[in-house]
């Protein structure tokens, strides 16, 4: 399958911080998906992108498609107790499977 | 509100036995259901694609004699683990397209946590 790396692997930020996260992959994407996993749970989608350069943003949550259509970025603003969980970017291969990122893991203290 | 549901979220069986997830789309047809398998700390790996009607195609080292997929209708896919071992134990995760089209986000179940003992 695709590789998919995402940066950080974990953050612990202070409750108020902003959150920044990364996604790249070795292949080109046409389309960028950003989900939340809480413990025990299935993934939840925050936001999908469909073109190179595009910025959408969810609430706090900002995320941007790479120019070079090999990356993405995810912000938080004023990150709050509820980010807490695991945050995986996706992307499809030409057959509409999705491929998931190596995941960042967010712990916001109080 | 949920748009996959998958059932059950937790079973443990005994090492041998045969287990199946099933899993639904709730108020759409999915023609194409993806199965994915996480262990504690790792990311979703996908396992395979259920197409309805037809057979499943599975991604490179997912034994298909061991699990079987049946997508029998538009809002029906079932993984059954056969002969579970131990080290199938892991969390199955189904997931579907509210739209049949090409990218369409994926949507996904709570989950199936197997252990085998």
């Amino acid at each position: 399958g695709q590789q998919l790396n995402q940066s950080p692997q974990s953050m612990f930020i202070q409750e108020g911080e902003d959150v920044s996260m990364n996604c790249t992959s070795s292949s080109i994407f046409n389309t960028w998906l950003w989900y939340k996993q809480d413990p025990g749970e299935g993934p939840v989608l925050l936001i999908a992108l469909y073109k190179a350069g595009e910025l959408t943003s969810n609430g706090r949550l900002t995320a941007q498609f790479g120019i070079t259509r090999k990356d993405s970025f995810l912000n938080i603003s004023a990150s709050i107790p509820s980010d807490v969980g695991i945050y995986f970017c996706a992307g499809p291969n030409t057959g509409n499977q999705f491929y998931f990122g190596t995941g960042t893991s967010l712990t916001v203290i109080p | 509100g949920a748009v996959v549901s998958q059932h059950p979220s937790w079973v443990i069986c005994k090492s041998g036995t045969s287990v199946k997830i099933e899993c639904r789309s709730l108020d759409f047809q999915a023609t194409t259901m993806f199965w994915y398998r996480q262990f504690p700390k790792q990311s979703l790996m996908l396992m395979a694609t259920s197409n309805e009607g037809s057979k499943a195609t599975y991604e490179q080292g997912v034994e298909k004699d061991k699990f079987l997929i049946n997508h029998a209708s538009l809002t029906l896919s079932t993984l059954t683990v056969t002969s579970a071992h131990p080290e199938d134990s892991s969390f199955y995760i189904c997931s579907a397209s509210r739209v049949s089209s090409y990218n369409s986000p994926l949507h996904f179940g709570n989950g199936t946590r197997l252990t085998v003992t």
